[in-house]
């Protein structure tokens, strides 16, 4: 599997105030994803981040609110824009599609948000 | 979205005994995926199922992929203190969205 990281691994942000998210990967994938994960709960997918194009968003998530970029097959950046206490969660970066694999998802760390 | 159920919620058991949990669905899968997440941490693949009927097995893990492909099962045998835990199930249908399980809290007791 590959070698996922995210920066940073936990902020504490203000309301009102946006934070981006890193999530970098040691090899090239073709498929990466953001998920959030609120306190307790399972993982929802916020939505798919493409390479060169547009994100896709799943229900619930905008692009106003979460906009993402994807430059390369290696990086990917998401934002959480305009920051309310209902966005305190984890914030996790996955990829799919490594040369060895296939139809398997691995997962950064984490972010652990906290917005006051 | 789609809604796979896992059961049970949470486990508390003693170190040593048997494990097991599963994830059931109204959807048919083409993929049943199972996690592991400690605290603080990112979920970890443990085992991935492919073929309804499978059986796969990692260390003292053993998941099968159903035979209607709507359900999934995941045993450990013989816990140890490390096991303690969230497990999660994913299931993936066409294309390449994943959906996650409710999730099973592990404690094992020493």
């Amino acid at each position: 599997s590959a070698v996922i990281s995210q920066k940073p691994s936990r902020d504490i942000c203000q309301r009102g105030t946006s934070l981006t998210i890193q999530c970098q990967v040691d090899s090239q994938v073709t498929m990466m994803f953001w998920y959030r994960q609120q306190p307790g709960q399972s993982l929802t997918l916020i939505a798919t981040a493409n390479q060169g194009s547009e994100a896709t968003y799943e229900s619930g998530f905008v692009i106003d609110k979460f906009p993402i970029s994807r430059p390369n097959l290696t990086f990917s950046t998401l934002t959480v824009s305009n920051m309310s206490p209902e966005d305190s969660s984890i914030y996790l970066c996955s990829v799919e599609g490594l040369l060895a694999e296939y139809n398997e998802q691995f997962f950064g760390p984490g972010t652990r948000l906290t917005v006051l | 979205g789609q809604q796979l159920n896992q059961s049970p919620q949470s486990m508390f058991i003693q170190e040593g005994e048997d494990v097991s949990m599963n994830c059931t669905s109204s959807s048919i899968f083409n993929t049943w995926l199972w996690y592991k997440q400690d605290p603080g941490e990112g979920p970890v693949l443990l085992i991935a199922l492919y073929k309804a009927g499978e059986l796969t097995s990692n260390g003292r893990l053993t998941a099968q992929f159903g035979i209607t492909r709507k359900d999934s099962f995941l045993n450990i045998s013989a816990s140890i203190p490390s096991d303690v835990g969230i497990y999660f199930c994913a299931g993936q249908l066409t294309g390449n969205q994943f959906y996650f399980g409710t999730g099973t809290s592990l404690t094992v007791i020493p």
